[in-house]
């Protein structure tokens, strides 16, 4: 069975620093892997994705994240926080065939602080 | 663009009443999922459907059930309602493995019971 690790529910993060959400999985098959975004009232958009290509995964926003199989991570950077970049943050992985139920983290609530 | 639709964006029922979330999407998509959204414990698998009238139960099943009479929509229902069933609730389809695995979610329905 898959699952995934998010720490720190409440990432608090300056405006123009950088963004850094850690996301650890388990899984006994390479896995896919995803970073969905949800804006207040709103429901789950994908940030970006990773499914077995290219090891460093651009989305959209400006994100990006490093697939590393030596470390069971996917964590999610973006260079510069902006204000807009306020929203909870998912980390999702699901096994490469079967019918895509993914399992997810508990998420990242990020505050932009100005 | 895919969209998936959900009948309420709010909705506000009594103890014991028997409700209905309705979510449609228009992709064609084979898979098709129910979460509960509730803070600090992520999205959670209440039931999932990968073909008409088959479903399968997720991760927290219990006092829901759901419905797939067409392949373009899906049902949850509450029984029974009770006030810990208070929650977000959001629809996702995916389009089964194909090279992205991914789902797509519509915007959620918060449900409160009284």
């Amino acid at each position: 069975a898959q699952s995934v690790t998010q720490l720190g529910s409440h990432v608090s993060v300056s405006e123009g620093a950088l963004v850094l959400l850690r996301c650890n999985y388990s899984s006994s098959v390479p896995p896919y892997l995803f970073w969905y975004v949800q804006y207040p009232n709103q429901g789950l958009q994908l940030l970006l994705k990773y499914t077995s290509a290219a090891t460093l995964v651009k989305g959209i926003n400006g994100f990006e994240a490093e697939f590393k199989k030596s470390e069971t991570s996917f964590h999610l950077t973006k260079p510069s926080a902006h204000m807009s970049d306020a929203a909870e943050y998912f980390c999702a992985v699901s096994p490469p065939y079967g019918n895509n139920r993914l399992a997810f983290g508990k998420g990242n609530q990020v505050v932009v602080i100005p | 663009d895919v969209k998936v639709t959900q009948s309420s964006r709010y909705l506000v029922k009594r103890t014991g009443e028997k409700v209905f979330l309705e979510c449609v999407q228009d992709m064609d998509h084979e898979n098709m999922f129910w979460y509960r959204q509730d803070p600090g414990l992520g999205l959670r698998l209440i039931y999932f459907s990968y073909d008409v009238k088959m479903k399968e139960k997720g991760d927290i099943p219990e006092g829901y059930s759901v419905s797939r009479e067409k392949k373009e929509r899906f049902s949850l229902i509450l029984e029974s309602a009770s006030t810990n069933q208070t929650s977000m609730y959001l629809c996702a389809s995916g389009a089964g493995t194909g090279p992205t695995g991914e789902q797509f979610f519509g915007p959620g329905t918060r449900l409160t019971v009284l």
